[in-house]
């Protein structure tokens, strides 16, 4: 079965540096992948999607990189602020099976002022 | 426009008893998925409806149902409640099956005693 590794560990890092969060997944590659934003006793929140055929894409300081042969996405936030310190999740849809979006367990990222 | 609401808030039941949570998606979204999440997991996938038919079932037991009505909202049932069936159950709406994205209401939290 699919099996998808965000860190479990907390990512502390300080206000103004760049956070890389990663997403690791098993055997054959997604359709697509999507990233969310989780608070606490909350709703995760869309962030990106990025498509199996796409490399890179961005949103304001948001950035996803997706590569296919280390079977891993990346996910920046530049210029990090304390308001980003959240959990989290990376999804993925693969085309067979049961055509669920499967979800991480995420990675909670604190920024420090 | 008002979000994804989810009904009730919170809950409390003994085990063996029955419960019903309820979802109103996004006007116009016609599919609606529901989420189990444990604290430090990710969401994991119940169901999910479109246009009032079931789309796609996860590796829950049949203990677990749902239903879409006419005016797209939704409702999870979960009978002979265990203690393990305490979590967070989410409710999701989007435009559509595949690659859309997720909007989550703010969850329901059922604690089982």
């Amino acid at each position: 079965s699919q099996k998808i590794e965000q860190n479990s560990e907390a990512l502390n890092i300080q206000e103004g540096k760049t956070a890389t969060l990663t997403c690791n997944y098993t055997n054959y590659s997604p359709a697509y992948l999507q990233w969310y934003r989780q608070d606490p006793g909350r709703g995760p929140v869309f962030l990106l999607l990025i498509r199996e055929n796409e490399k890179e894409k961005r949103k304001e300081r948001l950035k996803v990189t997706f590569d296919t042969t280390l079977k891993q996405s990346l996910f920046h936030i530049t210029a990090s602020q304390p308001a980003d310190s959240a959990t989290y999740l990376c999804a993925l849809l693969w085309y067979t099976g049961r055509r669920a979006l499967t979800f991480g367990s995420g990675t909670r990222l604190q920024v420090q002022p | 426009d008002a979000g994804v609401t989810q009904s009730p808030t919170h809950l409390i039941k003994t085990r063996g008893q029955h419960v019903t949570l309820r979802c109103s998606p996004i006007s116009g979204h016609k599919s609606v998925s529901w989420y189990q999440q444990v604290l430090g997991q990710g969401p994991q996938f119940i169901f999910q409806y479109y246009e009032k038919e079931e789309r796609g079932r996860g590796n829950f037991p049949d203990r677990f149902s749902a239903r879409q009505f006419p005016n797209y909202s939704s409702e999870l049932n979960v009978n002979a409640l265990l203690l393990g069936d305490s979590a967070l159950y989410l409710c999701a709406s989007s435009s559509g099956t595949g690659e859309y994205e997720q909007y989550f209401g703010p969850g329901t939290r059922l604690t089982v005693t």
